[in-house]
Order: structure tokens, then C-alpha cells, then sequence
């Protein structure tokens, strides 16, 4: 099993370009997430998806849009980059369990916006 | 929204030195977990604590949960430096279905 994969590892946008990172996962989680972290920071949460066809705001999600394609993927847009969004993403999913929520990252997606 | 207070912030020490991490919030919480990340990586869960009171032990780390369910402790026993990394606590929401995540404790160990 993968686990959670992310695309992609590093990208350099200007500021007012577009992108969409992406998110899998094979674990059969019926929750993702998007969270930045900041340098010396921990993870704020952008946006999640507690189950296929739905989506939810988390504490920052301003310049962000979601989609859960389906079970396995959960993608990420920034429709307009600002260098406040410089940042290193991480997709997450978690599964339920003996009363509390365990999640398994991704490796990152480290975004610089010029 | 639960707050998760972590301290130290920073912390750097030798190899074979004893160290402790703190987690504090006002809230309780129905369990709580810690995560390693190491640079370049994400998190990695090392433990959840369930039970008020409760002590976890995984090979040199002991994680203790308060008696109250509003703390938790991480002690590393004779550090490695295979140990540096960010140590994150995560208060979960089963309800809503997330987790908060604390600052983070960011951790070097020096051989």
C-alpha cells in the first residue's frame, strides 16, 4: 500500500498564477484533509472531507478551494497564488478507531509563491 | 476549537540526556495523540492515550496522559539523535470529524 501520495513534492508559482495539488490515498478512509504548516508552526487545517461528496472549512480557508473527487482523492486549488500562501502542504486521511481519530500523512507538497 | 499549548518550543540537548514535552490545554479530552515529523516528512503517529491517568510506553518514550484528561507528557529517555524532529500533540474531534493540532515541539538531539 502507498498510503497517502501527494503531487506534487515542489512547485514555484508567481503570484496570481493557478494550481491544484493533488491527494490520494489506498486505505479506504472515508475522511481527508488539507493542512499547511509554516515554518516553526504546527498544522492548520485549510480545508477537510469527512466523507465522499461532502467538504468542510477548517481554521484558514481563505484562497483555497476543495474537491473530493471521489473516495480515494482530494485535491487542493489555489486559484489566485499570494506569497502569504508560500507554505508546505500536506494531505492527510484518518480512519476511526478505538474512540479516536488516527491520520496518515503525506509526504508534502513544499509551495513557494514569488 | 480545543487549544493545545506546547512547550518548550525548542529544544536542543546532548546524546544520553533525559527530556520532557508538554501539552496543555483547558479543554478535556477524550484522547489525544502524539506525532513525529522529521525534516522534509509528515507526522507519523507514535501514540494515543485514551484513558485518564494512563502511561504508554514505546521503547525509550513514555507518554502519560493526566489524570484529568486536560495534559500530556512525552519523557525521552538517554536521547539519540535519531530522535530529533518536530513532536506534535493532536486533540481529535470525533464528532466533527478533525483534529487540532499543537504547535509542536521541535526537538535536537546532538551526538
Amino acid at each position: 500500500n502507498a498510503g497517502v501520495t501527494q503531487t506534487p513534492k515542489f512547485q514555484v508559482l508567481k503570484t496570481g498564477q493557478s494550481m491544484t495539488l493533488q491527494c490520494a490515498q489506498d486505505m479506504n478512509h472515508n475522511s481527508m484533509y488539507w493542512y499547511r504548516q509554516d515554518p516553526g508552526m504546527g498544522l492548520r487545517l485549510i480545508y477537510y472531507s469527512a466523507s465522499e461528496g461532502t467538504t468542510d472549512k477548517g481554521e484558514v480557508p481563505n484562497g483555497y478551494n476543495v474537491s473530493r473527487l471521489n473516495k480515494r482523492e482530494f485535491s487542493l486549488r489555489l486559484e489566485s497564488a499570494a506569497p502569504s500562501q508560500t507554505s508546505v502542504y500536506f494531505c492527510a486521511s484518518s480512519e476511526f478507531a478505538s474512540g479516536s481519530l488516527t491520520q496518515y500523512f503525506g509526504p508534502g507538497t513544499r509551495l513557494t509563491v514569488l | 476549537t480545543q487549544l493545545l499549548e506546547q512547550s518548550p518550543q525548542f529544544l536542543s540537548i546532548q546524546e544520553g540526556e533525559n527530556l520532557t514535552v508538554y501539552c496543555n490545554s483547558s479543554s478535556v479530552f477524550s484522547s489525544l495523540q502524539w506525532y513525529r515529523q522529521e525534516p522534509g516528512e509528515g507526522p507519523v503517529l507514535l501514540v494515543t492515550v485514551v484513558t485518564g491517568g494512563e502511561v504508554k510506553k514505546l521503547k525509550r518514550l513514555t507518554f502519560q496522559f493526566g489524570d484529568a484528561r486536560k495534559d500530556s507528557s512525552l519523557h525521552i529517555t538517554a536521547a539519540q539523535p535519531g530522535d530529533t524532529g518536530l513532536y506534535l500533540c493532536a486533540a481529535g474531534d470525533t464528532n466533527a470529524g478533525k483534529s487540532t493540532f499543537g504547535d509542536g515541539t521541535t526537538l535536537t538531539v546532538k551526538p
